[in-house]
């Protein structure tokens, strides 16, 4: 069974606007959640983190916003640049650490300039 | 920079095969791991490794098994390759088992199992 839920499959934006991609999880367990990103013919790269401790972490461009009651988190990319389309993974993590990384289906995401 | 090399970007291979999938990290990384990637099924665990000749079962282990003799290196190794098998694997390291889950990516094989 999923334990972490990506359940938009794609995205188009416009250049400029703003990107949200969602994540849903179950096991209430998880303490560390993660995003990578993806390109083609290449492997994922990390991208943000946040512990459950926060409800926010913020790297330039990119944030993640997590909601524990809902067990929801988000990331959100303002503004949007057309080098930003790619496929974007939401992992989460229990306390044994990375052995347990659960991840996502991905979310496709295309920046239209 | 952290390198995680995976020794063959595409492969195809024949129904019934052995297939060897090398990976190599130059960072001293204790983790290693191989993951699959199928659309829709998003990244699945085949197997990791903590340390050297150690080795865990991951979700999906069945017709996969996993060699590390040097803490840089770890394969993957296809029995009998099968068409199931057809997939973009990943390898993927990271620092000790109480990491935060950060991993390091190789660029990916994709297999083609005819």
């Amino acid at each position: 069974d999923q334990q972490v839920k990506q359940n938009s499959p794609s995205l188009s934006v416009q250049e400029g606007r703003i990107s949200i991609l969602n994540c849903d999880y179950t096991n209430s367990m998880f303490d560390y959640f993660l995003w990578y990103k993806k390109y083609p013919a290449e492997g994922p790269t990390f991208l943000i983190s946040i512990s459950s401790i926060k409800d926010k972490n913020e790297d330039g461009r990119f944030t993640v916003f997590l909601n524990k009651s809902a067990k929801h988190l988000s990331l959100h990319i303002v503004p949007s640049q057309p080098g930003d389309s790619a496929v974007y993974f939401c992992a989460a993590s229990d306390q044994t650490g990375a052995n347990n990384l659960f991840f996502g289906t991905g979310t496709r995401l295309t920046v239209i300039p | 920079d952290v390198k995680v090399t995976q020794s063959s970007r595409y492969l195809v291979k024949r129904t019934g095969e052995k297939v060897f999938l090398e990976c190599v990290q130059d960072m001293d990384h204790e983790n290693m791991f191989w993951y699959r990637q199928d659309p829709g099924l998003g990244l699945r665990l085949i197997y990791f490794s903590y340390d050297v000749k150690m080795k865990e079962k991951g979700d999906i282990p069945e017709g996969y098994s996993v060699s590390r003799e040097k803490k840089e290196r770890f394969s993957l190794i296809l029995e009998s390759a099968s068409t199931n098998q057809t997939s973009m694997y990943l390898c993927a390291s990271s620092w000790t088992v109480r990491s935060t889950g950060e991993l390091f990516f190789g660029e990916g094989s994709r297999l083609t199992v005819l």
